[in-house]
C-alpha cells in the first residue's frame, strides 16, 4: 500500500515562530503536494513539487514556502507563523503519468494550532 | 485549470443507489475529472477518474456526459460507511484542485 505520512497529527505553535511541517512517501512517486483545509473552503492547493528541487505555486501560497531536497520528502515551512494560519494541512502524493494519469494519495492531516 | 461546482449536501437511502452530480463547464480537452472522499478526520481517499468515457471500478462509476461539461458519480448500494464528503475535481497531470464537496449523509 502507498503510504504517505505526516510528521504530526496535531501541533501547536506561537505567533511569529518557523514552523516546519513534514510529508514523506514510501512509493517513489514524483509528484507530491501541499494542500489546507478550512470549513466552508474545502481544500485548497498551497505548493506542488513535481521533482526533485522542483516546486509550482498553487493557489494560496502566500506565507508560506516548500523544500524537496529528496524525492520522497516534501516539507512545508510557515516563516513567520500567524494566527490565520491555523488550519488542516494535507499532504498527498501521486505518480507522474502523463498518459492515463493517476490518482493522488493523501496523508492522515496535521492540525495546525497558532496561538 | 477547469473549476466544478456541486450541490453542498444530499441525503441517500441506504441501500439505494447514491448519484452525486458535478458540473465542470469550463473543462479542457485534457483534463481528466477525478472523484475523492472524505469521511472525518481522514485524509481524502481516491474513488474513481475518467476522461470521456464511462468508467467503473469496485467502489463506484463514473458516467461522463459526451461534452464533458458534467459528470455524475454513482455508488450503486449506500452504506452508512458512505456518508463522507465527495469531491468531484479536476486537472491536468500535475495539479489537482479541489472545491468544497458534496456532503452525503446515506440514511438508516
Amino acid at each position: 500500500d502507498v503510504k504517505v505520512t505526516q510528521s504530526s497529527r496535531y501541533l501547536v505553535k506561537r505567533t511569529g515562530e518557523k514552523v516546519f511541517l513534514e510529508c514523506v512517501q514510501d512509493m517513489d512517486h514524483e509528484n507530491m503536494f501541499w494542500y489546507r483545509q478550512d470549513p466552508g473552503l474545502g481544500l485548497r492547493l498551497i505548493y506542488f513539487s513535481y521533482d526533485v528541487k522542483m516546486k509550482e505555486k498553487g493557489d494560496i501560497p502566500e506565507g508560506y514556502s516548500v523544500s524537496r531536497e529528496k524525492k520522497e520528502r516534501f516539507s512545508l515551512i510557515l516563516e513567520s507563523a500567524s494566527t490565520n494560519q491555523t488550519s488542516m494541512y494535507l499532504c498527498a502524493s501521486s505518480l507522474r503519468d502523463l498518459i492515463t494519469n493517476t490518482e493522488a494519495f493523501f496523508g492522515q492531516g496535521t492540525r495546525l494550532t497558532v496561538v | 485549470d477547469a473549476k466544478t461546482t456541486q450541490p453542498p449536501s444530499m441525503d441517500c437511502a441506504e441501500g439505494r443507489a447514491a448519484n452525486l452530480p458535478c458540473n465542470h463547464s469550463t473543462i479542457s480537452g485534457n483534463e481528466y475529472v477525478y472523484w475523492y472522499r472524505q469521511i472525518h478526520s481522514q485524509g481524502p481517499q481516491y474513488i474513481i477518474h475518467g476522461l470521456k468515457n464511462n468508467e467503473t471500478n469496485e467502489m463506484a462509476s463514473l458516467i461522463i456526459t459526451e461534452d464533458r461539461k458534467s459528470s455524475t458519480l454513482i455508488l450503486p448500494h449506500a452504506t452508512l460507511r458512505d456518508t463522507a464528503v465527495y469531491y468531484c475535481i479536476s486537472g491536468g497531470y500535475q495539479k489537482v484542485t479541489f472545491g468544497t464537496g458534496t456532503k452525503l449523509q446515506v440514511i438508516p
